[in-house]
């Protein structure tokens, strides 16, 4: 069964960093490309960013502008997503989903909320 | 403002057909094929149609997908009480190099 359990979400202060993982269980991880998809409170689906099966391919939304950072480790299975000077509209559930040219598992999430 | 343009709502009585629609452009909708998602209340989003109108496993043929040109549409016949959910359209954009979402659209079923 695939798996897919996202972590590291929390609250933060605006300016700060956090780092969310992404463990992947029942599939070879190695062969698929991942995402990170975010959702404010009360708003719609925004994808974030894709990294392809062997990190050769990064692509990141425009919205970022330069201040996540997306990574694996196939060794251990494990999707991140780096995300620095945290802005209060970056607050959402984050999701990792697994890219079959579509997202056909996603994570439950996990809630990122920047505040003071 | 999203990139794919879907209705906010739609609605429908239990056995009714319902049809949501997505607009796009020539640069997503238009080159690359469209994927639909569902997200019932408080959980994560699911695949709900892939490829324009391919359903996964386990997705009752009561739905149903199109494209044409750059729209796309997605069609739940027989609608049930358990079709509540939000439903949003996604595909990738050739100009944008990444994906992109319809602002999804929240059927109520009367």
């Amino acid at each position: 069964e695939v798996q897919l359990v996202e972590s590291g979400g929390g609250l933060v202060k605006p300016g700060g960093s956090l780092r969310l993982s992404c463990a992947a269980s029942g599939f070879t991880f190695s062969s698929y490309g991942m995402n990170w998809v975010r959702q404010a409170p009360g708003k719609g689906l925004e994808w974030v960013s894709s990294i392809s099966f062997s990190s050769s391919y990064i692509y990141y939304s425009d919205s970022l502008k330069g201040r996540f950072t997306i990574s694996r480790d196939n060794a251990k299975n494990s999707l991140y997503l780096q995300m620095n000077s945290l802005r209060a509209e970056d607050t959402a559930v984050y999701y990792c989903a697994r890219d079959s040219d579509r997202f056909d598992y996603w994570g439950q999430g996990t809630l990122v909320t920047v505040s003071s | 403002q999203s990139v794919l343009t879907q209705p906010p709502s739609a609605s429908g009585t239990p056995g009714q057909r319902v049809t949501i629609s997505c607009s796009g452009s020539s640069s997503n909708i238009g080159s690359n094929t469209v994927n639909w998602y569902q997200q019932l209340p408080g959980t994560a989003p699911k695949l709900l149609m892939y490829i324009n109108n391919q359903r996964p496993s386990g997705v009752p043929d009561r739905f149903s997908g199109s494209k044409s040109g750059t729209s796309a549409s997605l069609a739940i016949s027989g609608l049930q009480s358990e079709d509540e959910a939000d439903y949003y359209c996604a595909t990738w954009d050739d100009s944008l190099n990444g994906w992109v979402f319809g602002g999804g659209t929240k059927l109520t079923v009367l």
